[in-house]
């Protein structure tokens, strides 16, 4: 079944510390990606997505992701994470290429502790 | 960047009673718009796709008599929640394209609780 799989619920890393979410896909032809960042009780923000060509897309706040083919993957990276980082983030695939009609994963809520 | 205007913020509701949500796109025409629901600690369903001057296209499980959607304008899609029970008590949120093959930008969002 065409699917968008997250397969951390929650994670929590020490502030400094890299971070790295994962976001796997189940569809035949390569859709556009994104990852969104929300806040409790808000709407969603765009952090990057990936529509084609480079690989390796550069976002907002110093997140970084990489589409890779081969294993229908898209992770999130960020290097050094800040407090203000904590967040609920959701990859969300685009399957029809046609803008808007999203699929998202469940999810993977982030704790930053001090 | 394209903004989306999500009214109300937050609303709470009598059971029984319908409530309106209005989404806006504003400085932007917007030919599509998504509704989405989302419920604690889950992910965005979609549930609806709604487009200027036609009909929205639910997903599969969404009711559309419960759920009524409204694309009246370029800049403007409307969500009714009719005769609200407390399990449609959720997270709404609207999305709104120009044209095809670009991203959607989204509001952010309407809390709804239907007591």
């Amino acid at each position: 079944a065409q699917s968008v799989t997250q397969p951390d619920i929650h994670i929590t890393v020490s502030e400094g510390a890299s971070l790295e979410l994962r976001c796997n896909y189940s569809y035949g032809a390569t859709p556009y990606l994104f990852w969104y960042v929300q806040s409790p009780g808000q709407g969603l923000q765009l952090l990057l997505k990936y529509l084609s060509g480079d690989t390796l897309v550069q976002g907002i706040k110093g997140f970084e992701a990489e589409f890779k083919r081969s294993q229908s993957s898209f992770n999130l990276r960020k290097p050094s994470v800040h407090w203000s980082d904590a967040a609920e983030y959701f990859c969300a695939v685009d399957p029809y290429n046609q803008g808007g009609k999203l699929i998202f994963g469940q999810g993977t809520e982030l704790s930053v502790k001090p | 960047g394209a903004v989306v205007s999500q009214h109300p913020s937050r609303v709470i509701c009598k059971s029984g009673t319908s409530v309106k949500i209005e989404c806006r796109s504003l400085d932007f025409q917007a030919t599509t718009m998504f509704w989405y629901r989302q419920f604690p600690k889950k992910s965005l369903m979609l549930m609806a796709t709604s487009n200027e001057g036609s009909k929205a296209t639910y997903e599969q499980g969404v009711e559309k008599d419960k759920f009524l959607i409204n694309h009246a304008s370029l800049t403007l899609s409307t969500l009714t929640v009719t005769s609200a029970h407390p399990e449609d008590s959720s997270f709404y949120i609207c999305s709104a394209r120009v044209v095809p093959n670009t991203e959607a930008f989204f509001g952010q969002g309407t809390r709804l609780t239907v007591v």
